[in-house]
């Protein structure tokens, strides 16, 4: 089945110490989204690629970074996480940038901050 | 005002009644909206899409849009105990920064046997 694969599924990482979070999709989708979700509230876009186009909101901490290597792959690095990144880390992919395109997504990397 | 309003709930519903959902939206332009259902812990689920007035029907879900009142809503029939998640209203908006996907902060749905 084509999906939204997010690896890996829980991150434990330390005050300060970076970490990178990976999102594969099978579906072919041109966009590639990555949300940040914490508890009780709404998933919040942190940036999103089309195709090759990198395109970063405005209120997304330059502690995030994200690279699109090829189609099918996209990361999440962040370089010193706080306590305040503790949240699931959602990946979505469109097949277009229109907004009548659905977003799909993955299962999402929880992740913990000691 | 929020750009995506949905009650926060819970709402509670007994087994085999109607659960009715309820979003409100700001931007006038918007075109498509969404539902997602999101499980404790789990990612969002996508569980109906529409794009024009009126209704959508899809098996136990109907999802419902009048964009002169900017109000979108979503019904679920014969409610069952695995209908218990919180209901992600998304609407795409059209905005000079960038178009994107803006959600409401989700209504929590139990369903009591």
């Amino acid at each position: 089945d084509a999906m939204v694969i997010q690896n890996p599924r829980y991150q434990v990482t330390q005050f300060g110490k970076p970490v990178t979070l990976s999102c594969s999709q099978t579906l072919n989708h041109n966009v590639m989204y990555w949300y940040q979700q914490k508890s009780s509230q709404a998933p919040k876009l942190l940036f999103h690629y089309y195709d090759k186009d990198f395109n970063n909101e405005a209120d997304t901490p330059d502690n995030f970074q994200s690279r699109r290597p090829n189609t099918s792959f996209c990361f999440l690095d962040i370089r010193s996480p706080g306590l305040g990144d503790a949240a699931m880390y959602l990946c979505a992919t469109s097949r277009v940038k229109q907004g009548g395109q659905p977003q799909h997504f993955g299962d999402g990397t929880r992740l913990s901050i000691l | 005002q929020k750009e995506v309003e949905q009650n926060s709930g819970p709402l509670s519903v007994p087994e085999g009644a109607i659960a009715s959902l309820n979003c409100t939206y700001s931007d006038r332009g918007s075109q498509s909206f969404f539902w997602y259902r999101q499980y404790s812990g789990k990612s969002p689920e996508l569980i109906m899409s529409i794009y024009s007035n009126g209704d959508k029907e899809d098996g136990r879900f109907t999802a419902q849009l009048n964009k002169a009142s900017q109000y979108v809503s979503l019904l679920i029939r014969d409610s069952q105990p695995s209908d218990s998640a919180t209901y992600l209203c998304a609407v795409w908006y059209i905005k000079a920064a960038g178009n994107k996907l803006t959600f409401g902060g989700g209504t929590r749905v139990l369903v009591k046997p």
